[in-house]
């Protein structure tokens, strides 16, 4: 099984501050159709999670833009350019390249 | 509008069974994938299980020979037949669309004598 490596898993952010969250497969992500099928989730608390970013940088629609995801191969990044109040949950990686498809162990954003 | 809606859980006992429903709107249950995913109480998310357009399917060794996947075109809804069920399977089960991209509210399941 892919394993998918998050950090930090606790993020305590000030207020108007960047965040950034690393995840790191134990293999390369890479479909056979050249995509690379890594999605950043977000998770607030007692709901559902959503999903934020596809194919490692696509921003999902209704995403703020203060949300980026980029990366290759086996790293990737989830960066947060101006934290705000609403964001606070928990951030999961996953891929959906290789059955099982696989999710980080979260990162836990809270506002310092 | 574009959404899932799950539904059949519920506390059942050890060895015991239950069927989950996934009812669609907005798009068809066999487009790309569709698949379950649980999430144990104060856990992270496990895939538990997927099917695809072309009918193939998928399993977590963890549910493989237990769990069933379908879905009926003819209702727009995606199952998972849970039979032989274990404490370990008490999770909230959510219905998701292909690579994540639209997730149900969830329904809860609770394996307990």
């Amino acid at each position: 099984d892919v394993v998918m490596t998050q950090s930090p898993l606790s993020l305590p952010v000030t207020l108007g501050q960047p965040a950034s969250i690393s995840c790191r497969s134990s293999e390369s992500l890479v479909y056979s159709d050249g995509n690379t099928y890594v999605s950043w989730l977000q998770q607030r608390p007692g709901q559902s999670p959503r999903r934020l970013i596809y194919k490692v940088s696509n921003r999902d629609s209704g995403v703020p833009d203060r949300f980026s995801g980029s990366g290759s191969g086996t790293d990737f990044t989830l960066k947060i350019s101006r934290v705000e109040a609403e964001d606070v949950g928990i951030f999961y990686c996953m891929q959906t390249t290789y059955w099982p498809y696989t999710f980080g162990q979260g990162t836990k954003l809270e506002i310092k | 509008e574009v959404y899932v809606v799950e539904s059949g859980g519920g506390l059942v006992q050890p060895g015991g069974s239950l069927r989950l429903s996934c009812a669609a709107s907005g798009f068809t249950v066999n487009a790309i994938y569709m698949g379950w995913v649980r999430q144990a109480p104060g856990k992270g998310l496990e895939w538990v299980s997927v099917l695809y357009s072309s009918g193939g399917f998928k399993y977590a060794d963890s549910v493989k020979d237990r769990f069933t996947i379908s879905r009926d075109i003819s209702k727009n809804t995606l199952y998972l037949q849970m039979n032989s069920l274990k404490a370990e399977d008490t999770a909230v089960y959510y219905c998701a669309r292909a690579h994540g991209v639209l997730w149900g509210q969830g329904t809860p399941v609770t394996v307990s004598s």
